[in-house]
């Protein structure tokens, strides 16, 4: 089958870094994306990485490592708005059509 | 200047009633979709279109139908809905295989 693991909560405080991880199970595997919710919100494209290897976009760099078929979140300089929900979904193509799996979400309290 | 719009935000209704959800983009992409998110938060892809022809139809019940008239239109009719449809459905559009643009989402409370 196809799944995704992702850790349920994870806490940190203000101006810390904090790494989010997700290990995935998927045939035809094309990339690991990340994505922000904020209670509420509609989820918010962060990044994507389809070679291995560490991508970098301000304050949120995404890692990827296929042969390991795991990925990470890290986020520097934490400040409070980042408190929201995140998820990572596998792109992956069986019998000629691609579909999109979601994580369960990982949920990050930043603290004071 | 909304890039990804649905109507209704907010749509409550009774067991065994029709209803449709409206999706529109103006941002000139020519994939669509449809995710259904549940009280867990579980985010789960229903329906994908590209340039209105159906590309995934992930297996959901026969209630759900999605109809794209246009390239940046794709509604979901629900027939006969049930206690369990009740969640948050997001709308989403790409350019690329890399990201997805979601809608602000309808929260359907079936009672």
């Amino acid at each position: 089958g196809q799944s995704l693991e992702q850790p349920s909560e994870v806490t940190a405080v203000e101006g810390a870094i904090v790494q989010i991880n997700c290990t995935y199970q998927t045939s035809g595997f094309y990339g690991l994306s990340w994505y922000q919710q904020h209670d509420g919100g509609a989820p918010t494209f962060l990044s994507y990485n389809a070679l291995d290897g560490l991508e970098e976009t301000g304050r949120f760099s995404s890692f990827l490592s296929r042969s390991d078929s795991y990925g990470y979140l890290l986020l520097q300089e934490l400040q409070m708005k980042d408190s929201a929900s995140y998820f990572c979904a596998v792109r992956a193509s069986t019998s000629g059509t691609y579909k999109y799996i979601f994580g369960t979400g990982t949920r990050l309290k930043v603290l004071a | 200047d909304t890039a990804v719009s649905q109507t209704p935000k907010y749509l409550v209704t009774q067991m065994g009633n029709d209803k449709s959800i409206k999706c529109e983009q103006n941002l000139g992409h020519d994939t669509m979709y449809w995710y259904k998110q549940d009280s867990k938060k579980f985010l789960k892809i229903m329906f994908s279109y590209n340039n209105k022809e159906l590309i995934i139809n992930e297996t959901v019940p026969n209630r759900f139908s999605p109809k794209s008239p246009d390239k940046a239109h794709l509604n979901l009719h629900i027939n006969s809905l049930e206690l369990g449809d009740s969640a948050v459905y997001f709308c989403a559009s790409s350019p690329s295989t890399r990201e997805q643009y979601f809608g602000p989402g309808t929260r359907l409370t079936v009672t």
